[in-house]
């Protein structure tokens, strides 16, 4: 089973603060990282696909970076709104073969 | 439209008694997989196909089975449910050979086991 660390585990934060949360993975034979955003009672959905080293991924304020060598990514959200309030969960492939393994998320809270 | 359909959303049952989750894609992806989510554990793997009549077991295969007849359907059955089975699944479905090919998750399907 590969190992993928989320951090931290969760995260409150004020409406308009900036964050950002992290996501460890093997650094050997990589292929791919992943990252969803999954609302309460929702299902995952997501937000980025990186396969490069030194990706770097925007949409909207939400951004992302990836760093195969040393075997992180990060998630920035900028200017957080109450509405970004969910789950973020990375998950890495590795070798190939495509099947990808969920690290147990970051829950972000954003106060009003 | 595209979409991973899941059925049925909230499903109880009682110990050992059969149960089918059904899970449909319409987007011709080869790879579909079955999750399960539990508090603080994150998504776990039950099985994944790669391809029509190609299966393998995941990180939690136990108590589980599944089939692909169709690529557009992987149902997950439940040959004798136990309560911790009890869980949220997701069902999730990608194209294989794009290296870039996020996955589609279902609406998951919410199982109690009584």
């Amino acid at each position: 089973i590969l190992n993928v660390e989320q951090s931290p585990q969760s995260l409150h934060v004020q409406e308009g603060d900036s964050t950002n949360f992290t996501c460890s993975f093997p650094s050997s034979n990589f292929y791919a990282l992943h990252w969803y955003r999954w609302e309460t009672a929702k299902s995952p959905e997501a937000l980025f696909v990186m396969t490069l080293n030194g990706d770097e991924k925007k949409k909207g304020r939400i951004s992302a970076t990836l760093n195969t060598k040393e075997g992180y990514s990060y998630l920035y959200i900028k200017g957080s709104q109450p509405e970004d309030s969910a789950t973020y969960l990375c998950a890495f492939s590795s070798g190939g073969s495509y099947i990808p393994t969920f690290g147990r998320g970051t829950s972000l809270i954003v106060h009003p | 439209e595209a979409q991973v359909t899941q059925n049925p959303r909230y499903l109880i049952t009682v110990t050992g008694k059969k149960l089918t989750v059904t899970c449909s894609q319409n987007m011709n992806h080869e790879y579909m997989s079955w999750y399960r989510q539990d508090p603080g554990l994150g998504l776990r793997q039950i099985y994944y196909s790669m391809n029509v009549e190609v299966t393998d077991k995941g990180d939690v295969p136990e108590g589980y089975k599944v089939s692909r007849k169709e690529k557009r359907n992987f149902p997950l059955i439940l040959e004798s449910p136990s309560p911790n089975q009890t869980s949220l699944y997701f069902c999730a479905s990608s194209f294989r050979g794009k290296l870039n090919s996020p996955l589609h998750f279902g609406n998951g399907t919410r199982l109690t086991v009584t």
